[in-house]
């Protein structure tokens, strides 16, 4: 089935540091893939997304790019702050079926002054 | 600013007592989504609902409901809370089956 693995957290990092949360996923077909930023207390926020392999997908100075040979969506940011801090999920969903998001675990990202 | 509310923000309730979630969306989204969230955890799609069209995951237990009386409102309702089902409650929409969806705040649930 569809499954989606992220690395484990926590990742602690200063501020203005280089981030990377890895990203893979096992899918059948080409999914749509997310990620979501979840802060302290509360929902979901859509954070980048891309529909298509070589799409590069940004928002917030974090980019992702949808890379179908390795099957991976990596997250970065070149100056992380420590308002960044928060759970950070990657997630896809199938096309031509329903809309179901299969997430991965989140990893947590702590960014310190 | 159209959006995906929640309320309440925070439900306690008794070991057995029934509880009711309530999602409200300004989006005029066809398809309104239940998930799980416990802690630590990744979110868990419970059911959705495409216009009037429920659709409940196979693995979703039979003590969860759902009602969608309208476009903007979806309820989620646990008929008998049992300790397991502590947890965050998400929702979401998605103007069709196939876009990108929107999450509310989400209700923290506790079982006391």
């Amino acid at each position: 089935g569809n499954s989606v693995t992220q690395m484990e957290g926590p990742v602690t990092l200063s501020e203005e540091a280089f981030l990377t949360i890895n990203c893979t996923y096992t899918a059948t077909g080409y999914p749509s893939l997310f990620w979501y930023v979840q802060y302290p207390g509360e929902g979901l926020q859509l954070l980048l997304k891309a529909t298509k392999a070589d799409d590069k997908g940004s928002n917030k100075g974090f980019e992702a790019t949808y890379r179908k040979e390795t099957t991976s969506f990596h997250l970065e940011k070149g100056s992380v702050q420590v308002s960044d801090s928060a759970v950070y999920f990657c997630a896809l969903s199938e096309k031509g079926g329903y809309n179901k998001l299969i997430f991965g675990a989140g990893t947590r990202l702590a960014v310190h002054p | 600013d159209a959006m995906v509310i929640q309320n309440p923000r925070y439900q306690v309730t008794q070991f057995g007592k029934p509880v009711t979630l309530s999602c409200s969306q300004t989006l005029n989204h066809n398809v309104m989504y239940w998930y799980q969230q416990k802690s630590s955890q990744a979110p868990k799609l419970l059911f959705h609902y495409y216009d009037k069209d429920f659709n409940n995951e196979a693995d979703t237990p039979d003590n969860f409901q759902s009602r969608r009386p309208n476009t903007s409102f979806c309820f989620l309702d646990i008929r008998s809370p049992g300790l397991g089902d502590a947890a965050m409650y998400l929702c979401a929409t998605s103007r069709d089956i196939v876009d990108t969806q929107y999450f509310g705040p989400g209700t923290r649930l506790t079982v006391l």
